[in-house]
């Protein structure tokens, strides 16, 4: 089973709030990644980090924002909350070298924005 | 183009069946590529790598064709509990700072 969890599972909140996501993992790996996935569709790369300090955007413009000031740590951030924002968004890790690619997800965050 | 493309079916066959999905991709250069199992409303999980000469892992088969671009996954003697989507899943590059990208996925229904 894979190490790596995100809080909260579910959340319903008002536009316009402010919500940060968080995601841990204690398998020390190095890259952490967000998707965001509405149901039945696909995944989308929203933001990636190959390391502490490292952060990149991802192939969807996103409005949140994250940081990596601990290895194991990846939160993702919104300011301000739109009902365009309701989705599940899922943090993943994987090891930095090649042999390491297999990528690891967490549950997921659902969120509705109300 | 996308760098990842599977069928997304759905796939509906009988308990017992043989079924097969494809994917291709676009950068010849990709060096990794793996079957991922995504349950409905849950996580991805990793169901096989796939290695250039082919591997097989019970009642999974998975084919790498470089040439063609293309990777397929065979599944026989299906169970009610293979239904899911099944995602494609390729690494852009062997570096350490290789992207991983996902396809839609197939969805595959088994009935009794």
């Amino acid at each position: 089973e894979a190490d790596i969890y995100q809080t909260p599972r579910y959340l319903v909140i008002g536009t316009g709030k402010k919500i940060t996501l968080e995601c841990s993992q204690t398998m020390g790996h190095d890259k952490m990644y967000w998707y965001q996935q509405d149901p039945g569709m696909e995944l989308h790369l929203i933001h990636y980090s190959y390391g502490v300090n490292s952060t990149e955007k991802g192939d969807l413009s996103s409005e949140s924002t994250v940081s990596r000031i601990r290895t194991e740590h990846f939160p993702l951030t919104l300011e301000s909350a739109r009902p365009s924002h309701t989705s599940q968004y899922l943090c993943a890790s994987s090891e930095l070298g090649t042999s390491g690619n297999t990528i690891y997800f967490g549950e997921g965050s659902w969120l509705t924005v109300v | 183009r996308k760098e990842v493309e599977q069928d997304p079916g759905p796939f509906n066959v009988p308990e017992g069946a043989t079924v097969a999905f494809n994917c291709t991709y676009s950068n010849s250069a990709s060096q990794s590529f793996f079957w991922y199992r995504q349950d409905c409303r849950k996580e991805p999980k990793l169901l096989m790598s796939v290695y250039s000469s082919g591997n097989e892992d019970g009642r999974f088969t998975a084919q790498l064709n470089r040439a063609s671009q293309y990777i397929s996954l065979l599944i026989r003697d299906s169970k009610l509990s293979d239904s899911a989507t099944y995602l494609c899943v390729v690494n852009d590059r062997g570096s350490t700072l290789g992207r991983l990208y996902f396809g839609r996925g197939t969805q595959l229904t088994v009935w009794p």
